[in-house]
C-alpha cells in the first residue's frame, strides 16, 4: 500500500483540462510527478512540486497545498494518455523515497 | 545526452542472488549532487524504489529490502550494480535505474531514467 494516496483513475476529452491528485501522511514536500508510457521509460514531468523540466511544455503544471500535491494538464492529446505518478523523499524515515499508487489517464 | 540502460538476468530462480547493472552515460557519478537509484514495478502494480547510491558513495535502501539489497558502483566502467539476496516470486518486475540529482531547491529527484529490463523469479 502506497504512502502517497492518487486516485486509480481519471479521464476527460481532447481538449479539456484535468487535474491528478496525490495525498498523504507525514512530511512528503517536494513532489515530482511522472508520466509512465506502456514499456517506456518514465519521464519526469514536475519537480519540487511546481517546476517544469526544459522540454517539458506548460500544459503540465504542478501545485502543492499543506496536505496534498496536485498535477494538472491542460490542452488535453491523446498522447497524454498514460499513467501518473507522484514521488517525494519521506523524511519521516532514512532518505527513503516513496511513490504513489498511479493514476491512470484516460482520453476519450 | 543522458541515458540508462538496465542489464542482467530476465529469469532467477527462487533463494538466488539477483544482479543487475546499469550502465549510464550523459554524466559523472563523480560529480557532487549526482545519484543513481533503483526502482522496480511488479507487474500490474505501482512503482517501488528501490535504493540510491550518491556521488560521495553514500547509499540509501528501502526501508523494508534492506536486508537483502546492495548498490555499488564502478565510475570507471560509468556502471552501478544492484545485487538483491534470496529472491522470491513477489520480486518478479521490471527493474529501472535512474539518474537522480541534487537541485538547486536542495532535494533530489530522480530525473532521467533507463527503459527498465523485466526480472522473473521461477523455478
Amino acid at each position: 500500500q502506497s504512502v502517497l494516496t492518487q486516485p486509480p483513475s481519471v479521464s476527460a476529452a481532447p481538449g479539456q483540462k484535468v487535474t491528478i491528485s496525490c495525498s498523504g501522511s507525514g512530511s512528503h514536500d517536494h513532489v515530482s510527478w511522472y508520466q509512465h508510457l506502456p514499456g517506456r521509460a518514465p519521464k519526469l514531468l514536475i519537480y519540487d512540486s511546481n517546476k517544469r523540466p526544459s522540454g517539458i511544455p506548460d500544459r503540465f503544471s504542478g501545485s502543492k497545498s499543506a496536505t496534498s500535491a496536485t498535477l494538472g494538464i491542460t490542452g488535453l492529446q491523446t498522447g497524454d494518455e498514460a499513467d501518473y505518478y507522484c514521488g517525494s523523499w519521506d523524511s519521516s524515515l532514512t532518505a527513503n523515497w516513496v511513490f504513489g499508487g498511479g493514476t491512470k489517464l484516460t482520453v476519450l | 545526452q543522458v541515458t540508462l540502460r538496465e542489464s542482467g538476468p530476465a529469469l532467477v530462480k527462487p533463494t538466488q542472488t539477483l544482479t543487475l547493472t546499469c550502465s549510464y552515460s550523459g554524466f559523472s557519478l563523480t560529480t557532487s549532487g549526482m545519484c543513481v537509484s533503483w526502482i522496480r514495478q511488479p507487474p500490474g502494480k505501482a512503482l517501488e524504489w528501490l535504493g540510491r547510491i550518491d556521488w560521495d558513495d553514500g547509499k540509501y535502501y528501502s526501508t523494508s529490502l534492506r536486508t537483502r539489497l546492495s548498490i555499488s558502483q564502478d565510475t570507471s566502467k560509468n556502471q552501478v550494480v544492484l545485487k538483491m539476496t534470496n529472491v522470491d516470486p513477489v520480486d518478479t518486475a521490471t527493474y529501472y535505474c535512474a539518474r537522480t540529482y541534487l537541485y538547486s531547491s536542495g532535494w533530489y529527484f530522480p530525473d532521467y531514467w533507463g527503459q527498465g529490463t523485466l526480472v522473473t523469479v521461477s523455478s
